[in-house]
């Protein structure tokens, strides 16, 4: 089945500094890419749409400046969270869609559990 | 009003037992539905699609009420390893926005 791998699986870091998170689709190309956060005992919550070759699309409530995304290839897209503080912390869980599937199925990273002290 | 609504659990179920969950959402142009599998601290996995008809894989049955905007997991024979979250998801056309409900907590003890 398709793989996407995400890096790093957890990052604790101090606050004030960025993290990236980086989301890559190893065997299919993946025009749209979707980033989530769940925090703890709670749903995930859709944060961006990350198209390829153009800007995110951000969900209302998520501050674009803060959480930068780009999605400069077919298998790649990377979320930085700029200046985190601590609630920040939380699960952040990229997905994609394999573009040559009409399923519709998502395939999801492992996730990046950031901790910002 | 969430736009998809679970209950959360935990359903407490021992080995064997049957448990259902329901799931319910208010879009009605709602298109796909899913069940996706979360383990404590992992990614979801997707455990089946839900189809008009109703849909079987092994001991897990799928069902979908388009009139009522409600969709059922049915697990028979219920195994140790069934221990986990189960995440309804629903999208609308184009797959563009899958919308996650909040999960329902199953524990199978022995």
């Amino acid at each position: 089945g398709a793989v996407v791998s995400q890096h790093p699986s957890w990052v604790i870091c101090k606050s004030g500094t960025s993290v990236k998170i980086e989301c890559r689709s190893l065997d299919f190309q993946a025009t749209t890419m979707f980033w989530y956060r769940q925090f703890p005992k709670q749903s995930l919550m859709l944060m961006a749409t990350s198209n390829e070759g153009s800007k995110a699309t951000y969900e209302q409530g998520v501050e674009k400046d803060k959480f930068l995304i780009n999605h400069a290839s077919l298998t790649l897209s990377t979320l930085t969270v700029t200046s985190a503080h601590p609630e920040d912390s939380s699960f952040y869980i990229c997905s994609a869609r394999d573009r040559g599937r009409v399923s519709g199925e998502l395939f999801f990273g492992e996730g990046s559990r950031l901790t910002v002290l | 009003r969430k736009e998809v609504e679970q209950d959360p659990g935990p359903f407490n179920v021992p080995e064997g037992a049957t448990v259902a969950f329901n799931c319910t959402y208010s879009n009605s142009a709602s298109q796909s539905f899913f069940w996706y599998r979360q383990d404590c601290r992992k990614e979801p996995k997707l455990l089946m699609s839900v189809y008009s008809s109703g849909n079987e894989d092994g001991r897990f049955t799928a069902q979908l009420n388009r009139a009522s905007q409600y969709i059922s997991l049915l697990i028979r024979d219920s195994k140790l390893s069934d221990s986990a979250t189960y995440l309804c998801v629903v999208t609308t056309t184009g797959f563009q926005k899958l919308v996650f409900g909040t999960g329902t907590r199953l524990l199978v003890s022995p």
